[in-house]
């Protein structure tokens, strides 16, 4: 069974202070590693989709990258509003599902 | 930019009614999703649908669930008898292509049975 484990659950910082979160996946043949940004009450928005061991994507403090068996979103100087849950979703073999991990809850204090 | 959207924001239900929960994809997109969430939990797949035919399906889409595209920009997801396990945020993803396409998600349908 396709697993999706992020770490940590939560994460407080401030302002400026970058730091790392981490989603390692089980899956048999992935085909694709997504992140994406959920604030509370809203639907998951997209931010990275992720192929291959070694690709990076970069999105204003946010960057992604992705190992055989991990993936992480780094966060360089966050700001208040970057404050929300990363969520990291998986496909793998023939499947379109995503398979989602239970999200990071990221609080930046100003 | 293109949105999905859905309707109700908000829904609360009795036990044993029928619930019809609406989505319009992206207009350029033919593979429609719905998810949900239970409060506190993860995100979890529920069907994937394309050409008018479910493509895959999880254990939690049971004979209560159903689908439907009536028209060329609705999605719909049918419970036909609720139950208060079902409370939960249901969000409908749309994605241009095949399931490996990114997948875009609505801002979700919140049910309460109650």
């Amino acid at each position: 069974e396709d697993q999706v484990t992020q770490s940590p659950e939560a994460l407080r910082l401030q302002e400026g202070e970058s730091s790392s979160l981490n989603c390692s996946y089980t899956v048999s043949g992935l085909r694709g590693l997504f992140w994406y940004r959920q604030d509370p009450g809203k639907g998951p928005e997209f931010l990275f989709t992720l192929y291959s061991a070694g690709e990076e994507k970069e999105k204003e403090r946010l960057k992604a990258t992705l190992t055989k068996k991990e993936s992480f979103l780094h966060i360089t100087a966050p700001k208040p509003e970057d404050s929300a849950t990363y969520l990291c979703a998986v496909q793998a073999g023939g499947s379109e599902k995503l398979v989602f991990g239970k999200g990071t809850k990221l609080t930046v204090n100003p | 930019e293109p949105e999905v959207t859905q309707t109700p924001s908000h829904q609360v239900t009795q036990m044993g009614q029928e619930v019809i929960l609406r989505c319009v994809p992206i207009s350029n997109h033919l593979y429609f999703y719905w998810y949900r969430q239970i409060l506190g939990q993860k995100v979890e797949f529920l069907v994937s649908f394309y050409n008018n035919e479910i493509s895959e399906k999880s254990e939690i889409f049971d004979d209560q669930f159903s689908v439907e595209r009536p028209d060329g920009s609705n999605f719909t997801l049918k419970i036909r008898s609720t139950k208060l396990e079902d409370s939960a945020m249901y969000f409908c993803a749309s994605s241009k292509d095949r399931g490996w396409e990114t997948q875009y998600f609505g801002p979700g349908t919140r049910l309460l049975v109650l």
